[in-house]
């Protein structure tokens, strides 16, 4: 298993540009999400998802969208990027049972000039 | 609010044990986490807390305090690779809605 992965790992945006940033698992996990972090803020929910068509506001959803046509894919759009945007973006995911576990994958730091 | 306290740092010697607290708002909670980041990496699970008492796994041991709103890691005989931050999330809801505390960045000395 790959676990989940991302793409791309790092991106340079300018002001206004829009992009999707990957997201996959191959575990089969019901649950993924989308954090950013940022240094003395640590990690905050953008969206989350619980299954295939089924999306979710998080804590700072404002200028992404996501969708979830499959079990395996959940890609985070930027609208718009602007510099507030600059960040690390980690996907994750975990089944809906057992005992919680949650695999993040490698991030994608993003640059928004 | 979903406020979540841990301290921001804490330093240890090697081969000692290093209790890492983490206080969370009791209402509408499902399930507390512990997860270790190195620089430059992304957080690994270590544990999941969701009935009062202490889980254990190997060197590592997480406690918690459903009345209180307590939850702490322990870790044993500290070796320099835990230098890491670690982080206290909570399950706010149903599915997969985590709110992590800002981390305690641990250094381990010699």
């Amino acid at each position: 298993n790959a676990g989940v992965t991302q793409t791309p790992k790092f991106q340079v945006l300018k002001t206004g540009q829009s992009m999707t940033l990957q997201c996959a698992q191959d575990m089969n996990h019901e649950y993924m999400s989308w954090y950013r972090q940022d240094p003395g803020m640590g990690l905050r929910l953008i969206h989350y998802s619980v299954g295939a068509g089924i999306t979710d506001q998080g804590e700072v959803p404002n200028g992404y969208n996501v969708s979830r046509s499959t079990t395996e894919d959940f890609p985070l759009r930027l609208l718009s990027a602007a510099p507030s945007q600059t960040s690390v973006y980690f996907c994750a995911s975990r089944s809906s049972g057992g005992a919680g576990e949650q695999y993040f994958g490698p991030g994608t730091r993003l640059t928004v000039t | 609010g979903q406020n979540i306290d841990q301290p921001t740092e804490m330093t240890a010697t090697e081969g000692a044990i290093v209790q890492i607290n983490c206080t969370y708002q009791t209402s509408g909670f499902n399930g507390l986490f512990w997860y270790q980041q190195h620089a430059g990496e992304a957080p690994t699970f270590l544990s999941y807390n969701v009935l009062d008492g202490l889980e254990e796994k190997g060197r590592f041991s997480s406690f918690l305090s459903r009345s209180k709103g307590y939850s702490y890691l322990l870790l044993k005989e500290l070796q320099m690779k835990d230098s890491a931050s670690y982080l206290c999330a909570r399950n706010t809801g149903g599915g997969n809605k985590l709110t992590f505390g800002t981390g305690t960045q641990l250094k381990v000395e010699l």
